[in-house]
């Protein structure tokens, strides 16, 4: 199994919503990342949990806050956000501690309304 | 940090040609390169990557090129297909931080 699950596909929300993105996967990875990607653009990293625990925070605002409940699971769990916060969520995991590929999911594509 | 610069942005070329894609990078210290296609609607998938002690890597229609003294990497496809028409990132990994930095992105489109 080397997949990547995201869900949901797609998300709608208003400016005071609260939701979150989930992300699985199964193939025993200890690093897990979220990234943001704007159309046309590199995806940007947010957030990078090694073994369960946030090691890179790129400085992104609280409105965003991830979780990582077990060494399968991340969520992004969303309040408050701004319509410019419309993006592609990218989940990615790979090897913790070590050089080599991330395996992306699918994306959730969020509007905010 | 380290930068990553990509060219072209933007690459069309007929059935059957080549495409050549070109990254540079700035930090010295990197040590692995991968390149990833993004096909319309999906995840980044990776397709090719290189490290610091190979100059050159080939899988089938695909090969990476690595200059580490003059800090850059290209990809080579050959015999290119429409299948391949997509958007194509380079990136450069900061080993001690283990995070990646992309490049732009390339959108290639392969005409019929």
């Amino acid at each position: 199994d080397t997949e990547v699950t995201q869900t949901p596909k797609h998300l709608v929300m208003g400016m005071t919503n609260k939701k979150s993105l989930k992300c699985e996967q199964h193939m025993g990875h200890r690093a897990m990342y979220w990234y943001k990607q704007k159309a046309k653009k590199p995806p940007e990293l947010m957030f990078v949990y090694s073994y369960e625990k946030l090691s890179i925070n790129e400085s992104v605002p609280s409105r965003f806050s991830p979780e990582c409940p077990n060494s399968s699971l991340l969520n992004l769990h969303l309040h408050a956000l701004q319509p410019e916060d419309s993006a592609l969520y990218l989940c990615a995991s790979g090897l913790a501690g070590n050089t080599g590929e991330l395996f992306f999911g699918e994306g959730s594509r969020l509007t905010v309304l | 940090g380290e930068n990553v610069e990509q060219h072209p942005s933007t690459l069309s070329v007929q059935e059957g040609d080549s495409a050549v894609i070109k990254c540079t990078y700035s930090d010295s210290a990197s040590n692995y390169f991968p390149w990833y296609k993004q096909e319309l609607g999906k995840g980044p998938q990776l397709i090719i990557d290189i490290r610091s002690n190979v100059g050159e890597k080939k899988d089938q229609r695909i090969a990476v090129t690595l200059n580490k003294t003059a800090k850059h990497f290209s990809l080579h496809i050959t015999e290119t297909q429409p299948e391949d028409s997509a958007v194509y990132f380079c990136a450069a990994e900061d080993s001690t931080l283990g995070r990646l930095y992309f490049g732009r992105g390339t959108q290639l489109t392969v005409w019929p």
